[in-house]
């Protein structure tokens, strides 16, 4: 059953601790994007990945880290220099061929600071 | 960089009425997507347009992408509860970087 996978769901963090978020996908996708959502707002783009051992940086990089040593799995970790953790967070993927990029969206990961 | 900015941020309809959002970019696009959220749910893929003056149709649902590849609509006609949720365009600039608009949340009154 392909698909793309977040966890945990739900996510609980002290202050001043580091988090990760884990994503897995087996669709075979070279892209994969993190967003994150606060309430009422849009996706803003955290890093995206489109080959395995490289990333770039999106809108709201400070405070978050990305690995993708293999191409299924891109896991973010939440630093203790992200000011305002508290939002839902998004991973997807998608193809990079013949110009169509419909993203294929997990789950996501609601973290809470507490 | 990129920006994509969505209008309205929110809408509320009566059952039946006719609702539209709308997506600008501040860059010419390679293509853009439409995709919509469920409350408590996330982003699934509607549609995509590649073409200039493209115009694509799912059942009560209308997309066109602009003349210069700068901006986009989602109509829906005759809107239903199961239409509920927020519609999120997001514009790829070729560099395989999605960018989201802020989304327009829907919301009907029955």
């Amino acid at each position: 059953d392909g698909g793309i996978t977040q966890s945990p769901k739900y996510l609980f963090r002290k202050e001043g601790q580091n988090v990760t978020l884990s994503c897995e996908q087996n669709l075979n996708h070279d892209a994969m994007y993190w967003y994150r959502q606060d309430p009422g707002q849009g996706l803003r783009l955290i890093y995206y990945s489109q080959i395995v051992n490289d990333f770039q940086k999106g809108d709201i990089a400070e405070g978050y880290s990305v690995s993708r040593e293999k191409k299924e799995s891109f896991p973010l970790t939440v630093t203790s220099a992200q000011k305002n953790p508290t939002a839902f967070y998004l991973c997807a993927s998608s193809i990079i061929q013949g110009g169509f990029t419909e993203a294929f969206f997990g789950q996501g990961t609601r973290l809470t600071v507490v | 960089g990129q920006q994509v900015m969505q209008i309205p941020q929110y809408q509320h309809v009566q059952e039946g009425e006719d609702f539209t959002t709308y997506c600008n970019s501040s860059t010419t696009l390679s293509n853009i997507q439409w995709y919509k959220q469920r409350p408590g749910g996330h982003p699934v893929f509607l549609i995509q347009l590649v073409k200039s003056g493209e115009v694509k149709k799912q059942k009560r649902l209308t997309f066109q992408f602009g003349e210069a590849k700068k901006n986009s609509s989602l109509h829906i006609t005759a809107t239903q509860t199961t239409d509920v949720g927020t519609y999120f365009c997001a514009g790829n600039q070729g560099a395989q970087k999605l960018v989201f608009g802020q989304g327009t949340r829907l919301t009907i009154n029955p």
